[in-house]
């Protein structure tokens, strides 16, 4: 059991570049998210899923692009890079919250992004 | 709005001396809170939740987190610190206005525990 993996790891663009990042679940989570982490700014939202199929915006989506073409795989593409995408990135998957809302969300490693 | 905040974005600690790592909410109904740690260079890592029931949550490595509704608190303790409990310490509380179970994060405090 992997849990959540990322790749790549670290990767360096130029402005106007574009790339995609994969994320992977093998625990049948229903629910996958992106984030970007930012010094001093904590975790923020840039896309997520409730399900195979499905996305939708978070609070900063601008400049990304995502689909979930398969349950456990989410992808995360930038198709115009810019220097304000340096950032660590963060993907992670929870449980199908139902009415409970209690499940914690798994976080993969990251992936280092550069944009020069 | 719904919002986290972390108060101190540096807390230093004696190894063996308790620590506390502080947090406050603000949502609208009944909070679902979390705490995650990340060490250098990793990904964060699940330490605890309140949902319901008791104030005091225990969790993971010998942490455990304090509910207090009247203060919106819910501040992060551990009995007696370690070194190998340096890392950064972020306060999550679900996003429960909007579909999707998003967590609102915290901007985070570094906790240094010094030998």
């Amino acid at each position: 059991n992997a849990g959540v993996t990322q790749t790549p790891k670290f990767r360096v663009l130029k402005t106007g570049q574009s790339m995609t990042l994969l994320c992977a679940q093998d625990m049948n989570h229903e629910y996958m998210y992106w984030y970007r982490q930012d010094p001093g700014m904590g975790l923020r939202l840039i896309h997520y899923s409730v399900g195979e199929g499905t996305t939708a915006k978070g609070e900063v989506p601008d400049g990304y692009n995502v689909s979930r073409l398969k349950k456990q795989n989410f992808l995360l593409g930038l198709e115009s890079a810019a220097p304000s995408q340096t950032s660590v990135y963060f993907c992670a998957s929870s449980y199908d919250l139902g009415l409970a809302g209690g499940y914690e969300q798994y976080f993969g490693p990251g992936t280092r992004l550069t944009v020069t | 709005a719904q919002s986290v905040a972390q108060p101190e974005d540096q807390v230093n600690v004696a190894e063996g001396n308790p620590l506390t790592v502080k947090c406050t909410y603000s949502v609208s109904g009944n909070p679902y809170l979390f705490w995650y740690v990340q060490y250098p260079n990793r990904g964060l890592q699940f330490l605890l939740k309140y949902i319901t029931g008791d104030n005091l949550v225990k969790g993971s490595y010998g942490f455990e987190a304090e509910f207090n509704k009247s203060q919106t608190s819910f501040h992060l303790k551990k009995p007696s610190a370690l070194v190998s409990d340096s890392a950064l310490y972020f306060c999550a509380v679900r996003d429960i206005e909007n579909q999707g179970g998003k967590l609102i994060f915290g901007q985070g405090t570094e906790l240094s525990v010094k030998p």
